[in-house]
């Protein structure tokens, strides 16, 4: 079974650009939530999205976006990116509910000029 | 405690030795608790998904016990080798409507051969 993907892997954007990252899950899974690493601060829990609705949102402003499309696959947008908001951005897909384990990609690294 | 605490920090150990680290987590309204690795330059991966006061579970050379009551969860490496230096990350998860993983900051194990 492949494993989740995250497209692009890097990324170099200018302050007060807009970005969209992409994250495809593994098949089967219907919940992709997508989380904000940066330095000293942990894994930070930006949304969930199970079947096409966002179901759990973490403290980000609304400059932070998502979409989940009918096959799982997921988006998520920066719109006026802040010098800020590098950091290496993960998903992570599972097939339910929060007593399953979750399965990350690889992360995208989103450096902001 | 409001926050997930994850003490030490960072660990340096030798190789064959057995360690330990602790997660602090809000004991109220516990639903449940995970433990990802994370190697560097991989994706985090799965260890545990704990939920009963009591619980204790192992993968190998790796166990975990969970205390509900008082909010913390112990992770302990027997016997451990170069390949298990990583950074541990443990995520709470709380009722009361939402499911998201709040994680703690990690402990970064480094085993010397």
């Amino acid at each position: 079974k492949a494993g989740v993907t995250q497209t692009p892997r890097y990324l170099i954007k200018t302050r007060g650009q807009q970005v969209t990252l992409s994250c495809s899950p593994i098949s089967g899974h219907r919940s992709v939530s997508w989380y904000q690493q940066t330095p000293g601060q942990g894994l930070q829990f930006l949304f969930e999205y199970f079947s096409e609705t966002q179901r759990n949102k973490g403290n980000f402003p609304g400059r932070f976006s998502g979409r989940q499309f009918s096959n799982s696959r997921s988006e998520m947008n920066v719109s006026t990116l802040e010098l800020g908001d590098s950091a290496l951005y993960l998903c992570a897909s599972r097939p339910g509910g929060s007593l399953y384990e979750q399965y990350f990609g690889p992360g995208t690294r989103l450096t902001v000029t | 405690i409001l926050n997930v605490e994850q003490s030490p920090q960072s660990l340096h150990v030798q190789e064959g030795d057995s360690t330990n680290f602790t997660c602090s987590f809000p004991s109220s309204n516990f639903y449940a608790l995970h433990w990802y690795r994370w190697e560097t330059a991989k994706s985090p991966e799965a260890l545990f998904v704990m939920t009963l006061n009591g619980d204790e579970k192992k993968k190998g050379r790796i166990s975990a016990t969970l205390n509900t009551k008082e909010g913390y969860s112990y992770l302990y490496i027997k016997g451990s080798q170069p390949e298990d230096s990583a950074t541990y990350l443990c995520a709470s998860i709380t009722q009361g409507g939402s499911e998201k993983l709040v994680f703690g900051k990690g402990t970064k194990l480094t085993v010397n051969p």
